[in-house]
């Protein structure tokens, strides 16, 4: 099955600086790469999402990069602010089979 | 995405007993699913419920501690079984994306402690 493997566990970065979290992913037929933030006490919510047949995808200061040959994909924050201070869990899917990453503590110090 | 709504949103639980959670979603889905979140820990799927079928278990996760209802498409529950401290956890029920595929949007949760 997927193993999804998550680094690094925890992250902090100073207010406007920028975050990166990666994740490499074991199944090759996985095509799918959701993240999802979860801020304490809430549920996972999904942030950004990537497909296989793309390597990079961007919302505003959030970006994902995908490298299929690698199996590997990152995600990248820019221009931090405190509001970002969550747990962040990247995840890999084949058809609904969908497996997550240990998570990231990220901290944003103002 | 489709709303999901879960209960108990939070309760505390005698060791030994039995909890069911109720999972409502307010549009027709394929398939449920339904995660667990030890403290601190990440995600772990139990089992993938499918209407007029019976659940699907991941391993370590059997039928009798964590037995799951799917009576329809927009419903379904799981019960966790006797239950001891280690049982104390987040519950997320989740459905995928329908239109997006793939895509998972997770329930509000239900944390229940074992005591």
């Amino acid at each position: 099955g997927e193993n999804v493997e998550q680094h690094p566990s925890t992250l902090s970065v100073q207010e406007g600086d920028s975050a990166v979290i990666k994740c490499t992913y074991s199944d090759s037929a996985s095509n799918y790469f959701p993240w999802y933030k979860q801020e304490l006490g809430k549920r996972p919510q999904l942030i950004i999402d990537i497909r296989s047949n793309v390597g990079e995808k961007k919302d505003q200061r959030i970006a994902v990069t995908l490298n299929k040959t690698a199996k590997h994909f990152s995600l990248h924050i820019t221009e931090t602010q405190p509001e970002d201070s969550a747990v962040y869990f990247c995840a890999a899917s084949n058809n609904n089979d969908m497996r997550f990453g240990a998570g990231t503590r990220l901290t944003v110090k103002p | 995405s489709a709303v999901i709504s879960q209960k108990p949103s939070r309760d505390i639980c005698q060791r030994g007993t039995s909890l069911t959670i109720q999972c409502q979603v307010d549009s027709q889905v394929t398939m449920m699913f339904w995660y667990r979140q030890q403290p601190g820990q990440s995600l772990t799927l139990i089992a993938t419920a499918n209407q007029g079928s019976e659940a699907t278990y991941e391993s370590g996760f059997v039928i009798d501690k964590f037995p799951i209802s799917r009576p329809n498409l927009t419903f379904s529950t799981l019960t966790v079984s006797n239950m001891s401290p280690e049982d104390s956890s987040i519950y997320l029920c989740s459905v995928d994306g329908q239109i997006s595929g793939n895509t998972i949007y997770f329930g509000e949760g239900s944390w229940l402690t074992v005591v």
